[in-house]
């Protein structure tokens, strides 16, 4: 069975402090796939990235940074400079090769001016 | 811009009522997925196709759901007679299965239902 855990339900910040959600997965599979979604307040899921079981190389993307971690079964996600528009429910979500997504309880994120 | 698309965005209705939802998948998609999200539950998988053949629906309460995907470009769910615990928001997602396994899924902005 598969799971994700993502420990902090709520996060609060002020603008431009940098915050980092937190992400741990549980899979007996060898060959995986994580993912970070992105749920603003219109509700809609927006992908933000994919990493493979086998690639730990970490990854940046403007702000957004991501820190997958093996041996702690840990994919991490850091914004930094956070920014108002930043304010949403962030998932973490697991799938095999093949199948679908196993989502995390999501960590919502409040970006106050 | 391709998108995966879902009609309607709402729905109030009342309990007993059969609801209907659609999902058009991103063009060239072969794996389509249904979520519903609550509160309570959070994201769950309902069902999902490849190339259009149920492969997963465990997810679903048959007694009163089914899905199906009369073409390649059109997913329905239907609940009926519908109860107000199905209330949620229901998200399709579209994704492209090969060799290397399946491939990101990209969702729809949802059916928000509300059964009275």
């Amino acid at each position: 069975a598969q799971k994700v855990t993502q420990a902090q339900t709520e996060i609060s910040v002020v603008e431009k402090e940098d915050v980092t959600l937190d992400c741990v997965y549980e899979t007996r599979d060898t060959t995986y796939y994580l993912f970070w979604y992105k749920q603003p307040p219109s509700g809609e899921l927006v992908f933000l990235i994919r990493r493979n079981s086998f690639d730990e190389q970490n990854e940046i993307s403007g702000r957004y940074s991501w820190n997958f971690q093996k041996s702690t079964s840990s994919f991490n996600f850091t914004i930094t400079a956070s920014q108002v528009v930043d304010s949403a429910v962030y998932f973490c979500a697991l799938s095999n090769a093949g199948n679908m997504l196993t989502f995390g309880g999501g960590t919502r994120l409040m970006v106050k001016p | 811009d391709a998108r995966v698309t879902q009609t309607p965005r709402h729905k109030v209705t009342e309990m007993g009522q059969e609801v209907t939802m659609r999902c058009q998948p991103i063009l060239g998609h072969n794996t389509v997925f249904w979520y519903r999200q609550t509160m309570m539950q959070g994201l769950e998988l309902l069902a999902y196709f490849r190339n259009r053949a149920p492969l997963d629906d465990s997810g679903m309460p048959k007694d009163r759901f089914s899905a199906e995907m009369p073409d390649a470009t059109l997913a329905t769910l239907k609940i009926q007679p519908s109860e107000p615990r199905d209330s949620a928001v229901y998200f399709c997602a579209s994704g492209l299965a090969g060799r290397r396994g399946q491939e990101t899924q990209y969702f729809g902005p949802g059916t928000r239902l509300l059964v009275l």
